[in-house]
């Protein structure tokens, strides 16, 4: 198992540019979580999936967009880059178990930098 | 307006002693706290969790504590050792609406010196 793979690793941008951050995990989990985390901060939660077709917005999702068309991925697109979405982001997934919280298990993260 | 503090971003101690990380919450329909460990450019790690009707829950060293009327939790590490050295964060969680999400901390940075 390769757990939750994010790609690239690093990216840097220009302010404008737009790009799609790659997730997946084949761990069979119905949820899936991007989350972004800025230096000195806790992990913000910018948008979810509960499965296959079904997104939902999180504390942060302004400037970002999802799509979920299999169970395996889950990939986060920035469109109009700003300097403000510099940070590292961390795509996770989880069971989701009905009626309680599960573990998330975490991706390697993103750093992005938009200049 | 954050409603998960870790009020201290540094802890430092010595190998073999106890490490104590604090965690504070103002909602009180936070049901479910979890513990995840980072490493330097790795993704987080779960490390222990504890459900808001229990007080403790253990783990080999690691010990999660809870207070529910002071909305504190607290994670012990006995004994402390080098390879604990990394970025704690502490969660909560509610779940609503079908589905959980998670609030962090800022995290706290613990060094174990050897």
């Amino acid at each position: 198992n390769a757990g939750v793979t994010q790609t690239p690793k690093f990216r840097i941008l220009k302010i404008g540019q737009s790009m799609t951050l790659q997730c997946a995990q084949d761990m069979n989990h119905n949820y899936m979580y991007w989350y972004r985390q800025d230096p000195g901060m806790g992990l913000k939660l910018i948008y979810y999936s509960v499965g296959a077709g079904i997104t939902d917005k999180g504390e942060v999702p302004n400037g970002y967009n999802v799509s979920r068309s299999t169970t395996e991925d889950f990939p986060l697109r920035l469109e109009l880059a700003a300097p403000s979405q510099t940070s590292v982001y961390f795509c996770a997934s989880s069971y989701g178990l009905s009626g309680s919280t599960d573990t998330q298990y975490f991706g390697p993260g993103t750093r992005l930098t938009v200049l | 307006d954050q409603q998960v503090k870790q009020n201290s971003p540094s802890l430092s101690v010595q190998e073999g002693r106890i490490s104590i990380l604090n965690c504070d919450y103002t909602n009180s329909m936070f049901d479910y706290f979890l513990w995840y460990k980072k490493y330097p450019a790795e993704g987080p790690t779960f490390l222990i969790s504890i459900s808001s009707i229990k007080d403790k829950n253990e783990d080999g060293r690691f010990t999660v504590f809870l207070n529910k009327s002071a909305k504190h939790l607290s994670l012990h590490i006995v004994p402390s050792q080098p390879g604990d050295s990394a970025v704690y964060f502490c969660a909560a969680s509610e779940y609503q609406g079908g589905s959980e999400k998670l609030v962090f901390g800022k995290g706290t940075k613990l060094t174990v010196n050897p």
